[in-house]
């Protein structure tokens, strides 16, 4: 079947720290592969996508890399902002259709 | 990009009642919508695939005539708890894909509906 795990928070980070969110997952067949981002109060808003092993999404200094060997999609930034304080999804979809969402990971960053 | 707004954002109910929630793909034509649910400190759980004129899938588990859905045209689907319970509450969303230009696997995303039951 197809399922998102991925790492539990809260995560809280001091201002221009490192980010790491690690997002495993299973699936049938080659799934594309998303970050979602939902701010307080908002819905959900496309972070990043790849669609093929080894690609690489980016957007506003976040990165994640389509990983087939390992199953993974890692959701990196190296120096994070109080603007950044969200909820992060990970998401695949083996057809573009149906998502299926890990639990989401709530990130605070303090000045 | 494309949008999809979702309306209410938010609304607070008796218990007893129902409620109807919208879902528009505002420029572009959606014959399939997706209704989701998340529940707190939860991830997003699909409950039904909306098709236009014809009747929603659901998923298992999923009740059809508590959560009738309707998507009467290409650019709307509607939610509507009926008789709701206070273990309705919960944050509804809704999606859509454009599937203009070739390839695409973008869905978008409403900013879903905090539903309270008292």
């Amino acid at each position: 079947g197809n399922s998102v795990t991925q790492m539990e928070g809260p995560v809280t980070l001091s201002e221009e720290a490192f980010l790491t969110i690690n997002c495993t997952y299973t699936a049938t067949g080659y799934p594309s592969l998303f970050w979602y981002v939902q701010y307080p109060g908002e819905g959900l808003q496309l972070l990043l996508k790849a669609t093929k092993a080894d690609d690489k999404g980016s957007n506003k200094g976040f990165e994640a890399t389509y990983r087939k060997e390992t199953t993974s999609f890692h959701l990196e930034k190296g120096s994070v902002q109080v603007s950044d304080s969200a909820v992060y999804f990970c998401a695949l979809t083996p057809t573009g259709n149906q998502f299926y969402f890990g639990t989401g990971t709530s990130l605070t960053v303090i000045p | 990009g494309a949008v999809v707004s979702q309306h209410p954002s938010w609304v607070i109910c008796k218990s007893g009642t129902s409620v109807k929630i919208e879902c528009r793909s505002l420029d572009f034509q959606a014959t399939t919508m997706f209704w989701y649910r998340q529940f707190p400190k939860q991830s997003l759980m699909l409950m039904a695939t909306s098709n236009e004129g014809s009747k929603a899938t659901y998923e298992q588990g999923v009740e059809k005539d508590k959560f009738l859905i309707n998507h009467a045209s290409l650019t709307l689907s509607t939610l509507t708890v009926t008789s709701a319970h206070p273990e309705d509450s919960s944050f509804y969303i809704c999606s859509a894909r454009d599937l203009r230009g070739p390839g695409n696997t973008e869905a978008f995303f409403g900013q879903g509906t905090r539903l309270t039951v008292v």
